[in-house]
């Protein structure tokens, strides 16, 4: 079992639509979670990143976390075909081998917002 | 302006070649590190450095080989390439090494097709 895992869709929407991506973890030492956005044959890039249970909200974006349930959610309000693209759920870990901080990644959702 | 750069973008060789792939920063970041991403787009970490100091690796084939000659620049060598190889290899760097959740800047990557 990865530690952090994601359906990888494709996830297929319209314009305009509510968007809801998930992430599922198994360690719950894990305190921090981000977002990463990837384009097609792009690098990944920060999107939003939180600590604590709760909402965060930036622009059209909320990052929702549930420690309970080790579940974290992304939701995109009025989704726009530019947020098609593959989006990944990291934490950052301890390496095993020699403790410093390292990102573990869930295997990313792939989103297609339709005009 | 290019914060994150990878050379080449693409490489196509041979089972059996040794090749290696060129990363550089341009944002002043102590940290680097090489991920590979497979044909699942699931991302994990390789290896990283700070300030020219191998600091992570992550149960990688000997056939790696990382190489940093100053804190801007991130190396990697593969030598006797195998089919399992071709991927997407993407570089990144962040600030510091020991700040919790620092977030990492990702290249461009490289697509390698070993045939």
């Amino acid at each position: 079992q990865k530690e952090v895992e994601q359906d990888p869709g494709p996830l297929s929407v319209p314009e305009g639509a509510i968007v809801s991506l998930n992430c599922t973890y198994s360690n719950s030492a894990f305190q921090y979670f981000m977002w990463y956005r990837q384009y097609s044959r792009k690098g990944p890039e920060l999107l939003m990143y939180t600590y604590s249970s709760g909402n965060k909200e930036d622009g059209r974006f909320t990052a929702q976390v549930d420690k309970s349930s080790k579940y974290i959610s992304l939701f995109i309000r009025d989704s726009q075909p530019s947020d098609s693209a593959t989006y990944l759920c990291a934490t950052p870990w301890a390496s095993e081998n020699t403790g410093f901080q390292k990102l573990v990644f869930g295997t990313g959702t792939r989103l297609l917002v339709s005009p | 302006d290019t914060a994150v750069s990878q050379t080449p973008k693409y490489l196509v060789t041979q089972m059996g070649n040794d090749k290696s792939i060129k990363c550089e920063q341009n944002l002043g970041h102590d940290t680097m590190y090489w991920y590979k991403q497979d044909s699942k787009k699931f991302l994990k970490i390789m290896f990283s450095y700070n300030n020219k100091e191998l600091i992570i690796n992550e149960t990688v084939p000997n056939r790696f080989s990382p190489k940093s000659p100053d804190k801007a620049h991130l190396n990697l060598h593969i030598n006797s390439l195998e089919l399992g190889d071709s991927a997407v290899y993407f570089c990144a760097s962040s600030p510091k090494v020991d700040r919790v959740g620092e977030t990492q800047y990702f290249g461009p990557g490289t697509r390698l097709l070993v045939l």
